[in-house]
């Protein structure tokens, strides 16, 4: 089966950075999304990791440990408009489906305080 | 392009009731999903499809039905809707392949009473 573990809420400061954590079980790990979801709204990409590393992309980077079951995702120069929740989201193979399928996590809902 | 498009945006049904949520992409994505979002939950597979004609089951199909007779469309069909049922519904696709982004619908907002 898969389990994802995200913190619930953080909260941040205007400018400031934060790191979001995701640690993850899951049979047949194939690729880490982080996606951001303003609330009454659809998640949208942020990045997409499937070696370990580093992915940088503008304010936003997201890195990968596949022997730790662990990722962050960093935003740096933190602006109001931040203020979401960033769903962790890991391919694998879903329990008793032939297939890989994206498995969410609950997501983490920040808010961005001047 | 339009993307992913979801109708309806809204909707109210009583217990008992049955309807279909329609979604259309116009991205020739062979992949093809409906997900579920409860607060605290996250994001939970309901049906998913990687072809036209190829259907299979999520994390939490009970009470939900999907075809896949095009490309384009994969609506989803609830039976004999249950308050259990309210919650948002997000349709999503994207190309075969494993790092493939998935692209979402804009959400169906759907409360039974």
């Amino acid at each position: 089966g898969q389990n994802i573990d995200q913190p619930t809420e953080m909260t941040a400061t205007e400018g400031a950075i934060v790191q979001i954590n995701c640690t993850y079980q899951t049979s047949g790990f194939n690729g880490l999304f982080w996606y951001q979801q303003h609330a009454g709204e659809a998640p949208t990409f942020l990045s997409y990791n499937v070696l370990d590393g580093l992915e940088e992309k503008g304010r936003f980077s997201s890195f990968l440990s596949r022997s730790k079951g662990y990722s962050y995702l960093l935003l740096k120069e933190l602006q109001m408009k931040d203020s979401a929740s960033y769903l962790c989201a890991v391919r694998g193979l879903l329990p008793g489906a032939g297939s890989y399928q994206l498995t969410f996590g609950k997501g983490t809902k920040l808010s961005v305080i001047p | 392009n339009a993307g992913v498009t979801q109708t309806p945006k809204f909707q109210v049904l009583k217990t008992g009731q049955s309807m279909t949520l329609q979604c259309a992409q116009d991205m020739n994505h062979e992949y093809m999903s409906w997900y579920r979002q409860d607060p605290g939950m996250g994001l939970r597979l309901i049906h998913y499809s990687v072809g036209a004609g190829i259907t299979d089951q999520g994390e939490v199909p009970n009470g939900y039905n999907v075809s896949r007779s095009t490309t384009e469309d994969f609506p989803l069909r609830l039976l004999s809707a249950a308050p259990s049922q309210t919650s948002v519904y997000f349709c999503a696709s994207s190309y075969a392949g494993a790092g493939n982004t998935i692209y979402f619908g804009e959400g169906s907002w759907l409360t039974v009473v």
